[in-house]
């Protein structure tokens, strides 16, 4: 079974500009949630959707906006990047199986820098 | 607000000793999910446990227990035996939401297994 996948891994921008990054679930998972890992914010969460349908999103502007497909697969975008915005994105699915929750498995990340 | 404290933020063992990281959280719900994250120098998240509000008891997987309290609202993790491989950033969580979604993370503890 593939894991989560994520691309581009690696990715440099400048301000101003506007990125899309894409995360590829494990077959079969519903639920794909996005993260963002800075050294001074540490872990925060960005959003969570299912079944196409974003379910909570975290403290974070509106430039952050994110979907997914009706197969599964998420792209998150940030519109004017910033400096503050250099960061590992992670992506991470699980199956949300009925009556509980399954195992969530996190991809490799895509590590954005803005200059 | 949700608040996850991890005191300690780095650690260093000699392989084979045992270790605990200490989590610390606060919430108002009296519904939540409290979680652990490993996460390699490879950077790639590893989920390694959930567990409910309503679920006390202590787990153990292999050399990997943990201990929730929630008279002291803390939620420890030890590891037995360490090693090398175990040197990694650890990560306590909670949700109020339940699930993976607006998870609040801790800022980590480093752990270094010297061998």
């Amino acid at each position: 079974k593939a894991g989560v996948t994520q691309t581009p891994r690696y990715l440099i921008k400048t301000r101003g500009q506007q990125v899309t990054l894409s995360c590829s679930p494990i077959s079969g998972h519903r639920s794909v949630s996005w993260y963002q890992q800075t050294p001074g914010q540490g872990l925060q969460f960005l959003f969570e959707y299912f079944s196409e349908t974003q379910r909570n999103k975290g403290n974070f502007p509106g430039r952050f906006s994110g979907r997914q497909f009706s197969n599964s697969r998420s792209e998150m975008n940030v519109s004017t990047l910033e400096l503050g915005d250099s960061a590992l994105y992670l992506c991470a699915s699980s199956a949300r199986l009925a009556g509980g929750l399954d195992t969530q498995y996190f991809g490799p990340g895509t590590r954005l820098t803005v200059l | 607000a949700q608040k996850v404290t991890q005191a300690q933020t780095e650690i260093s063992v000699v392989e084979k000793e045992d270790v605990t990281l200490d989590c610390v959280y606060e919430t108002r719900d009296t519904t939540y999910y409290l979680f652990w994250y490993k996460q390699p120098p490879s950077g790639e998240l590893v989920f390694l446990i959930r567990r409910n509000s309503f679920d006390e008891q202590n787990e153990i997987s292999g050399r990997y227990s943990w201990n929730f309290q929630k008279s002291t609202s803390s939620f420890n993790f030890t590891i037995t035996a360490s090693q090398v491989v175990d040197s990694a950033v650890y990560f306590c969580a909670l949700s109020e939401t339940g699930g993976y979604q607006k998870v609040t993370f801790g800022i980590g503890t480093k752990l270094q297994v010297i061998p």
